[in-house]
């Protein structure tokens, strides 16, 4: 499984835009991108997916460039209540569901 | 929408007992995993489960032992319990041909087991 770094955590302002870099040098072919956020003592909840280039839902973006070697969350304009732990997942895709790996989150803390 | 559930959601136990805990997945679902978050820690798998049959086996002890059953519900079974067993345990489920998102696994909200 490919290994993930992510930074261990930052600190926003209400409103600002928050960018979470995940590095994944080793990420293979048919590795996906996922990542999920946890609040304390509740289980992650997942937020975006992506393979390539860019993908964006109601909740955040994800940019990947060409060589897939690091990924971007983005948080648009957060909110105290995006204060929780951010975790970067590489994992395979095909057919079936496959155990999630997780890494070292990142700890955001959003300060009003 | 209905979600994982599972119980209990707190539970004390002395050292070398033993303990069961239940996960319900989200109707529809085939798929249930186990994970376990100690304090500080990130989650960590433990095993799942597809259609009833063990799938995957992550770093699950000896002295734990989970199954799947015919209603898709799952246990996991602790024994002689020691004091590092003391974590959050999370329950999660997916529909494991859902075409598109393929790691999007639904959580429950976790039991927490301490053991004196």
């Amino acid at each position: 499984l490919a290994k993930t770094t992510q930074p261990i955590s930052m600190d926003s302002y209400e409103g600002q835009e928050v960018n979470i870099t995940c590095s994944h040098n080793n990420i293979a072919t048919n590795d996906y991108i996922t990542w999920y956020q946890q609040f304390p003592s509740q289980g992650p909840r997942f937020i975006i997916q992506g393979y390539k280039t860019k993908v964006t839902n109601e909740v955040a973006s994800l940019f990947i460039p060409a060589d897939r070697k690091s990924s971007t969350l983005s948080l648009p304009r957060v909110s105290l209540s995006d204060t929780a732990v951010y975790y970067c997942l590489v994992g395979p895709s095909g057919a079936g569901s496959y155990q999630l790996t997780f890494g070292k989150g990142t700890k955001l803390s959003v300060i009003p | 929408a209905a979600g994982v559930i599972q119980s209990p959601r707190h539970l004390i136990k002395e050292k070398r007992e033993t303990a069961t805990l239940k996960c319900y997945p989200i109707p529809r679902h085939d798929t249930v995993y186990w994970y376990q978050q100690g304090p500080g820690q990130d989650p960590q798998f433990l095993i799942s489960f597809y259609e009833k049959m063990q799938s995957d086996k992550g770093s699950i002890p000896d002295r734990f032992s989970a199954q799947q059953f015919s209603d898709y519900h799952s246990e996991l079974n602790m024994s002689s319990l020691e004091l590092g067993d003391s974590a959050l345990y999370f329950c999660a489920s997916s529909a494991r041909d859902f075409p598109l998102l393929i790691n999007e696994q639904f959580f429950g909200p976790g039991t927490r087991l301490t053991v004196l």
